[in-house]
């Protein structure tokens, strides 16, 4: 079954480092999401991307995010100067056409620890 | 208000139990809502899909809508151990990026 694969699954990283968050969405699939979900609080949406550009993003999302498709497979989230606050599970999701939800399909998340 | 509340839990049931899981929400501008599953450090898995009000069911699931109230159910016959995990409840408007998750309810089903 075609799945969304997230690397790394965990990475540490100091305060005030760039962070790079990969993902390969499934290969049909033109929609691009990324949320995140700090340990214990509820997933939280971050950005959503399709045709090359940003759709929609929350206000989390601010300008020390930026996403990138750099290739026809690899969906990027780059932190450029991370905090402390940064440190929680992102996920990456992806669907075959715009959905509110019905068909939106989750990796397994990459954990952030920022020291 | 939040804008999706739901009870945390823990909630834990003996196999075979009917599970109810609930949600209460705020904004009535809401018209698509889902049920995930989410299982301890893994990503958010879908299980139901409903959109406005009415009940949708798919084996031993069943969900509920109902926008009246501004309340949503996710019902479980026949609870399995395997089961066990973190429930999340969902909604979206008219947007079709943004879905706003409830905070999740963790239930265990007891052998």
């Amino acid at each position: 079954e075609p799945e969304v694969t997230q690397t790394p699954s965990h990475q540490v990283t100091q305060m005030g480092q760039e962070v790079i968050l990969r993902c390969v969405p499934i290969s049909n699939h033109l929609y691009f999401y990324w949320y995140r979900q700090i340990l214990g609080q509820k997933v939280e949406f971050l950005v959503s991307f399709y045709n090359n550009e940003i759709s929609e993003k929350s206000e989390i999302f601010d300008d020390q995010f930026s996403v990138e498709r750099p290739d026809g497979s690899n969906f990027t989230l780059k932190i450029r100067s991370t905090k402390l606050e940064d440190s929680a599970m992102y996920f990456c999701a992806s669907s075959e056409r715009r959905t509110s939800g019905g068909e939106l399909f989750f990796g397994e998340g990459s954990r952030l620890t920022v020291l | 208000q939040k804008e999706v509340e739901q009870d945390p839990g823990p909630l834990s049931v003996p196999e075979g139990a009917i599970v109810s899981l609930n949600c209460t929400y705020s904004n009535s501008a809401f018209q698509y809502f889902m049920w995930y599953r989410q299982y301890s450090r893994k990503g958010p898995e879908l299980l139901m899909y409903t959109y406005s009000s009415g009940n949708k069911e798919d084996g031993r699931f069943t969900a509920q809508v109902d926008k009246s109230s501004k309340y949503i159910s996710l019902f479980i016959r026949d609870s399995q151990p395997s089961d066990s995990a973190t429930y999340l409840c969902a909604m979206s408007g008219s947007s079709a990026s943004k879905i706003i998750f409830g905070s999740g309810t963790r239930l265990s089903i007891r052998p």
